[in-house]
């Protein structure tokens, strides 16, 4: 089974601060991504990756960052954190073979920024 | 820009009935469209998948179907019991990029 894992269930951090968002898959996934999700919105894209040390911007990029140092783990960066980043982060992987490109879900990092 | 919507965007029914969880999205450009199921505070859970060249696709009680030209899928879940119960979720993808959501369907089952 394919297993999508991220560093914390629950944070919470203080306007201002920097804040790291580590995201782990364990399938050799070529594609990997970040969401957030909030009530009323839905889920909507950050970013995205599809090989190592390449990014490509979602439709939500404003005040984030990311790296994909090894292709298995892609961290997502709150360079300052804001009390509007407030939200549910969801990370997710695909494979690039088969060209199917099935999306696998983490368990998601509730962020609370006050 | 894509545009995916989910009606109704919530539903209670009682236990055993079949129901349908409509989906409609703006682009039938689309490479593939994925349903999940989230339940609170968790993460997404991949139901189906259904490729551009695909009509349905089954697993179990649930079949999803696709119809590209008119931008359409639906969800049918057969029998339902209380432990389907949860938010359903549709999203169209471009291949290797992400995914546009719908905001989902609230589902009760009624014990």
């Amino acid at each position: 089974d394919v297993k999508v894992t991220q560093s914390s269930r629950y944070l919470v951090k203080r306007t201002g601060e920097k804040v790291f968002l580590e995201c782990v898959q364990d399938m050799d996934h070529e594609n990997m991504f970040w969401y957030r999700q909030d009530p009323g919105l839905g889920l909507r894209l950050i970013y995205f990756s599809y090989d190592v040390k390449m990014k490509e911007k979602g439709d939500i990029p404003e005040g984030y960052s990311v790296s994909r140092e090894k292709k298995e783990r892609f961290s997502l960066i709150l360079e300052s954190a804001s009390t509007n980043q407030t939200s549910m982060y969801l990370c997710a992987s695909s494979y690039l073979g088969l060209a199917v490109y099935e999306q696998y879900f983490g368990p998601g990092t509730r962020l609370t920024v006050t | 820009k894509q545009e995916v919507t989910q009606i109704p965007a919530a539903l209670s029914v009682p236990e055993g009935e079949n129901l349908v969880l409509n989906c409609s999205f703006t682009d039938s450009a689309i490479y593939n469209l994925q349903w999940f199921r989230q339940d609170p505070g968790k993460g997404l859970t991949s139901l189906l998948l259904i490729q551009s060249s695909q009509r349905e696709q089954t697993s179990g009680r649930l079949n999803a179907s696709l119809d590209k030209s008119s931008g359409r899928s639906t969800l049918y879940i057969a029998a339902s019991q209380p432990g389907d119960s949860a938010t359903y979720l549709c999203a169209t993808g471009g291949g290797a990029d992400g995914l546009t959501f719908g905001k989902g369907t609230h589902l009760i089952i009624q014990p």
